[in-house]
Formats: structure tokens, C-alpha cells, sequence
């Protein structure tokens, strides 16, 4: 498997225009979890879904943020409009529903957005 | 919910030497606690996990204590080598879905 698949891995864009972060999961797990990465806050979980279900998005800033899962294997993270604070490193990560056998996320390669 | 806090943010040992990265739990609920290693410009990738019927668990030169009464845990490298430099993360699970991250330890091994 190629491993969880995350586009594209580097974003510039400007304030005001609308960002769309894309994951693909790997096939057979259930979970799939959105985490932003800043210096400041470290890893924060933004949304995760279950069987293409959101959970819980609790951790979603605000209602600039938007995530969706259309089937099992794509989803995707959107920001509209974007702002400067949201620069960050976008990580989409993905877990079998075994987890009480092994319980490890298995992170994309990330994107990294810059909101000039 | 739950708050890891991770200590600390920025660690320099000589190669050779060992280090230590503490984290604290605050929901007694957790019983899953994996650490994840970063490499610069790489993703989180686990290194080692521990449950909470586990007291230690080792995998060579890493190592992980778990101290449920307090709620600390706590990794150990030992005989450090320059490869081991990177962001460490840990966590802490209660459902193995709900994963809450602390801020990072940076680890220097200097040559």
C-alpha cells in the first residue's frame, strides 16, 4: 500500500481565496483524522470520521473550516476563505477500526499551507 | 476532555547520552499512550506504544514507563545517536479514536 496520500503537499495562496486540502486513506481503515501542526499548539485535531461519518469536530476553528467524506477512500479539507493565521501544516492520518490490537495512525506526508 | 502536557519543549544531549521526555494525562479514562517521532519535514511516525495494564514496555533502545496513579508517562532513549534528533510527540487515547497530542519535545543529539 502506498500509504495515506495527501495533496497537494505544498499550497501558497492569498487571504481571501478558498483552499481545498485533499486525503486519501488507506484502504481498509475506518478512521480518518484531520490534525493541524503550528509551532505554537503542536498537532491539534481538527475532525475525524468513522465509516465516512464525522465524529466529532469539535476541534474545527471555525466555520471558514469545512470537511467532507464522500466514500472510503477521499476526503477533503476546505478553508473559505483563508486567512493568514491559518498557515500551518495540514496532516490527514488514517487507523484501522482495530485499534485495541494496534492502535497507530498512520500519517500522510502532509500539506503545507501558506496564506500570504 | 483530555490535556497532555509534554516536558521538555527543547532537549540537547551529547551522543551517548540518555533522554528523558515526560508527559501528564489529565482524564484517569486514557489507557492508550503511543509516542511518535517526527523527523524534520517528515510525518509523525510511532515509535513505541504502551497500555494501561503496562507498567514499562522497551524496544531496544527506547523505552516507556507509565505511571497511572499520577498520570505521567514518560519516554526513554538511551545511548542516544544523532539519528534519534527529532520532534517527539506523545499522546494519550481513552477510546483509540480520540487521540489528544502534547506540544512536542525537539531533541538534539549533538555529535
Amino acid at each position: 500500500d502506498a500509504g495515506v496520500i495527501q495533496s497537494p503537499r505544498h499550497e501558497v495562496t492569498e487571504m481571501g481565496q478558498e483552499v481545498t486540502l485533499r486525503c486519501k486513506p488507506i484502504s481498509g481503515h475506518d478512521y480518518l483524522f484531520w490534525y493541524r501542526q503550528t509551532m505554537m499548539r503542536g498537532l491539534e485535531l481538527l475532525i475525524y470520521f468513522n465509516n465516512n461519518v464525522p465524529i466529532d469536530d469539535s476541534g474545527m476553528p471555525e466555520d471558514r473550516f469545512s470537511a467532507k467524506m464522500p466514500n472510503a477512500s477521499f476526503s477533503t479539507l476546505k478553508i473559505q476563505p483563508s486567512e493568514p493565521r491559518d498557515s500551518a501544516v495540514y496532516f490527514c492520518a488514517s487507523m484501522p477500526d482495530r485499534w485495541y490490537l494496534t492502535g497507530e495512525l498512520f500519517f500522510g506526508e502532509g500539506s503545507r499551507l501558506t496564506v500570504l | 476532555g483530555e490535556n497532555v502536557e509534554q516536558h521538555p519543549s527543547t532537549l540537547s544531549v551529547q551522543e551517548g547520552d540518555s533522554a528523558v521526555i515526560k508527559c501528564t494525562y489529565s482524564d484517569s479514562a486514557s489507557n492508550y499512550f503511543p509516542w511518535y517521532k517526527q523527523e524534520l519535514g517528515k510525518r509523525p511516525q510511532l515509535i513505541i506504544d504502551i497500555r494501561s495494564n503496562v507498567g514499562e514496555k522497551k524496544d531496544q533502545r527506547i523505552a516507556v514507563t507509565l505511571n497511572k496513579t499520577a498520570k505521567h508517562f514518560s519516554l526513554h532513549i538511551t545511548e542516544t545517536q544523532p539519528e534519534d534528533s527529532a520532534v517527539y510527540f506523545c499522546a494519550a487515547s481513552q477510546t483509540g479514536n480520540q487521540f489528544y497530542f502534547g506540544t512536542g519535545t525537539s531533541l538534539t543529539v549533538i555529535p
